[in-house]
């Protein structure tokens, strides 16, 4: 089956680190992202990466794959309350169809 | 960058009337449109792969004939909702499948629009 679970909060102090994860079960997935959702509005791609890398650092993001767990995170550093949105990682394979995880919610506060 | 525009962004109509809704590529060519639906507090549901020039694909459990999709251009796919009903209120997504080579490449990625909230009364 194509499930992608996420947890479904998570509140961090401004300035800190922020750290959102997801699972998904489909081993053969060739690409994985992250998208972020402010309220109200569409998807904005914030990162991606190939299912042949273990980690990618675009800025203050980075990414870390563990294809054996089949797991995904997604780390922001020096979180701001402009970083305050649902993020959603996707899977894709092979194919340009996503399915997308459950999403969370990062809540900032100062 | 890519930039996939939809209107309109928001929408009321009656119960039984049917809604239009468009999807554009702005400064691209997209042979591959996507429609998603999005309930409140929850994630995207893909319901649809929209071809340009042929048949769009739908998910599993989405009716064709209630969500009609047309893909007329390389960048203009719509969704026309029909004889809406309060439970077909929803945000509806589109996005676009394109990107700087054109093509399926490692460059290339969905990019989204802004969205449209449908309200059935």
């Amino acid at each position: 089956g194509e499930d992608v679970e996420q947890s479904l909060f998570l509140s961090v102090r401004e300035g800190d680190s922020s750290v959102i994860n997801c699972t998904y079960t489909d081993s053969s997935s060739t690409y994985l992202y992250w998208y972020k959702q402010e309220p109200g509005a569409g998807l904005q791609l914030l990162t991606y990466i190939f299912s042949n890398m273990d980690m990618k650092q675009d800025q203050r993001l980075t990414v870390l794959l563990n294809k054996k767990d089949k797991h995904l995170s997604l780390r922001i550093a020096d979180t701001q309350t402009g970083d305050s949105a649902i993020y959603f990682c996707a899977e894709a394979w092979n194919t340009d169809k996503l399915i997308f995880g459950t999403g969370t919610r990062l809540q900032v506060f100062p | 960058g890519a930039v996939v525009s939809q209107h309109p962004s928001r929408v009321i109509c009656k119960s039984g009337t049917s809604v239009k809704i468009e999807c554009r590529s702005l400064d691209f060519q997209a042979t591959t449109m996507f429609w998603y639906r999005q309930f409140p507090k929850k994630s995207l549901m893909l319901m649809a792969t929209s071809n340009e020039g042929s048949k769009a694909t739908y998910e599993q459990g989405v009716e064709k004939d209630k969500f009609l999709i047309n893909h007329a251009s390389l960048t203009l796919s719509t969704l026309t909702v029909t004889s809406a009903h309060p439970e077909d209120s929803s945000f509806y997504i589109c996005s676009a499948w394109g990107g700087l080579a054109g093509g399926p490449s490692s460059t290339d990625t969905q990019y989204f629009g802004p969205g449209t909230r449908l309200t059935v009364l």
